[in-house]
């Protein structure tokens, strides 16, 4: 069974600070993507940055980045230089090579004025 | 270009009782899936379609059927509705390799 674990329900970051959410994975599969979404109270689900695993090169978009550390099934997100509009829930997604995209139960994030 | 549209936002039924919820989009793309999002549980996959005329089950398929019998378009169907079945339904397309673009979701609440 392919499973995504977030392990941190909730997380908080002062506005302006770093912040890093882990995410881990458990895949037999040797091809596959590895997603961030953001969800804010609207509930609409925005990709924030996506990863191939075939890549050894970090992803980056603007502030966000992602540590991805294949042989240990580890993809974890770092926001650099938190604003305020980026509370909200954050998902961790793993996708095979067919449509099959398994989710994470998401990281709650607070950003503090 | 609206991208991936649902309706109704929001639905109340009661138990017994059937609908559709909609799905649409005008992107083109060949992969649909619809999943339920409930409180502590992320984002679980219901059913997925690669493309017109071809679905298959996801984790948690008991209770809802699908067709796809056109690109755009991915009905989600509860035959017999359930109060387990009370979730916030979202519809995703995309193309192979690609991003998923998520609808806006539907709340339905089944008493």
């Amino acid at each position: 069974a392919q499973t995504v674990t977030q392990s941190q329900p909730e997380m908080s970051v002062q506005e302006a600070e770093t912040v890093t959410l882990s995410c881990t994975y458990d895949t037999s599969e040797s091809d596959y993507y590895l997603f961030w979404y953001k969800q804010p109270p609207s509930r609409q689900m925005i990709l924030v940055i996506r990863q191939e695993a075939y890549k050894q090169q970090n992803a980056t978009e603007n502030r966000f980045s992602v540590n991805f550390q294949k042989a240990a099934k580890s993809f974890s997100l770092k926001i650099s230089d938190s604003q305020l509009g980026d509370a909200a829930m954050y998902f961790c997604a793993y996708r095979l090579t067919g449509n099959q995209f398994y989710f994470g139960t998401g990281t709650s994030l607070t950003v503090i004025p | 270009n609206a991208g991936v549209t649902q309706t109704p936002k929001f639905q109340v039924l009661k138990t017994g009782q059937s609908m559709t919820l909609q799905c649409a989009q005008d992107m083109n793309h060949e992969y649909m899936s619809w999943y339920r999002q409930d409180p502590g549980m992320g984002l679980r996959l219901i059913h997925y379609s690669v493309g017109a005329g071809i679905t298959d089950q996801g984790e948690v398929p008991n209770g809802y059927n699908v067709s796809r019998s056109t690109t755009e378009d991915f009905p989600l169907r509860l035959l017999s509705a359930a109060p387990s079945q009370t979730s916030v339904y979202f519809c995703a397309s995309s193309t192979p390799g690609q991003t998923q673009y998520f609808g806006p979701g539907t709340r339905l609440l089944v008493l």
